[in-house]
């Protein structure tokens, strides 16, 4: 079993739908949650960064973490053709240097 | 803030020779830096961390006569593929960060193709 699992995509959905996209993992040392999202062919940008459970919103995105179930998601509202991308979650335990456990990514497209 | 250059961000070579790719953190000083491998529609690979003025930190499986990591100030790193060969050929990804709270910001990535 992997120590985080990510749902690989792809998933497709219309211009201005929400999206979820989620992360589970099964080590609970995890304290630290990111998700970057990922252009083709570039490096990834930082998007969310959270080490409590509960909800953190920025603009559109909101990321929820709940440490209890090991489940951490993000949230996109009025999905544009531009969050078109791969969807990369991260964690980090405390302690033990700054090395992030990826998941593999979620290969998102927003049709018009 | 937290903005991270790669250069080379593409380069092409004959094998069996060596390539640099240079990482800078540029509007703050890194406590360390890391270097990943990213092949077509996979996750990213670490393949060593590096601290200022240390040797860095390869992880099972890297060569690391193959991927010389030298990192000479608070700013910047670099990779060598010394002698690269085809199977080389891939997206390398450096990142920095800022502290032992903070996450990783990532350089923009480097193409390398090996004929």
């Amino acid at each position: 079993q992997k120590e985080v699992e990510q749902d690989p995509g792809p998933l497709s959905v219309p211009e201005g739908a929400i999206v979820s996209l989620n992360c589970t993992y099964s080590n609970s040392a995890f304290q630290y949650f990111m998700w970057y999202r990922q252009y083709s062919r570039k490096g990834p940008e930082l998007l969310m960064y959270t080490y409590s459970s509960g909800n953190k919103e920025d603009g559109r995105f909101t990321a929820q973490v709940d440490k209890s179930s090991k489940y951490i998601s993000l949230f996109i509202r009025d999905s544009q053709p531009s969050d078109s991308a791969t969807y990369l979650c991260a964690m980090r335990l405390t302690g033990g240097g700054n090395k992030l456990t990826f998941g593999t990514g979620t290969q998102l497209k927003v049709e018009l | 803030g937290a903005v991270v250059s790669q250069h080379p961000s593409w380069v092409i070579c004959k094998s069996g020779t060596s390539v640099k790719i240079e990482c800078r953190s540029l509007d703050f000083q890194a406590t360390t830096m890391f270097w990943y491998r990213q092949f077509p529609k996979q996750s990213l690979m670490l393949m060593a961390t590096s601290n200022e003025g240390s040797k860095a930190t390869y992880e099972q499986g890297v060569e690391k006569d193959k991927f010389l990591i030298n990192h000479a100030s608070l700013t910047l790193s670099t990779l060598t593929v010394t002698s690269a060969h085809p199977e080389d050929s891939s997206f390398y990804i450096c990142s920095a960060d800022r502290g032992t709270q903070e996450t990783q910001y990532f350089g923009p990535g480097t193409r390398l193709l090996v004929l």
